[in-house]
């Protein structure tokens, strides 16, 4: 199985700052890679897939980049509604697989 | 508009058995791959199963082979999950969502596993 490790699992941010979330694949993954978005309460919702296409409706603000084993989101300026719980997938192969989920917070 | 809709959760006893659909509209079901994630309280995603457009091809997480079936009825665009020998670490939202990289997601159904 390909386990996801995400870091950091949790950070403080201020509005306006630039973030940026890392996952790490055991095992190379191409670019098949998705990140998502959770608030509390709510399903998630899909900003990133192939590793750096931004889906459809997603502001750019909001980045991806890498391939391989290693991959990065950023978020360019953070604004309040930015603040969630973001996870990767890899797609490559099965099972298919989350990363634990990184939680910004408000500084 | 393309949407997801989740039905069938509710409270269920350890051993029980409950049935979760999902409902399709917006797009050509068909043609889609089609996943169960789900996510107990308080806990991250984890991937449960997927099938085929054509339902041929079903794939499961190792902890839940042998107990839960996916299937689908394409001429009614709904997805199924049967979930038998519940476990209470079955609790969770179950979400279905579109392809394998899950780019669109239903509201999410609750189940509830305790005695």
């Amino acid at each position: 199985d390909i386990q996801m490790t995400q870091s950091p699992s949790s950070l403080s941010a201020s509005v306006g700052d630039r973030v940026t979330i890392t996952c790490r694949a055991s095992q190379g993954i191409s670019n098949y890679l998705v990140w998502f978005q959770q608030k509390p309460g709510k399903a998630p919702r899909s900003l990133i897939y192939a590793a750096s296409t931004l889906q459809s409706g997603v502001p750019s603000k909001f980045s991806g980049s890498g391939s391989g084993t290693d991959f990065t989101l950023t978020i360019s300026s953070l604004q309040p509604e930015d603040f969630a719980t973001y996870y990767c997938q890899q797609y490559k192969s099965y099972p298919l697989t989350f990363g634990g989920g990184s939680k910004v917070e408000i500084k | 508009e393309v949407q997801l809709l989740e039905s069938g959760g509710g409270l269920v006893q350890p051993g029980g058995s409950l049935k979760l659909s999902c409902a399709a509209s917006g797009f050509t079901f068909s043609s889609y791959v089609m996943s169960w994630v789900r996510q107990a309280p308080g806990r991250g995603l984890e991937w449960v199963s997927t099938i085929g457009g054509s339902g041929a091809g079903t794939y499961y997480t190792d902890s839940v082979k042998g107990r839960f079936t996916i299937s689908r009825d394409n001429s009614k665009n709904t997805l199924y999950l049967q979930m038998n020998s519940l476990r209470a670490e079955d609790t969770a939202v179950y979400y279905c969502a579109r392809s394998e990289n899950h780019l669109l997601w239903g509201q999410g159904t609750l189940v509830t596993v305790s005695s």
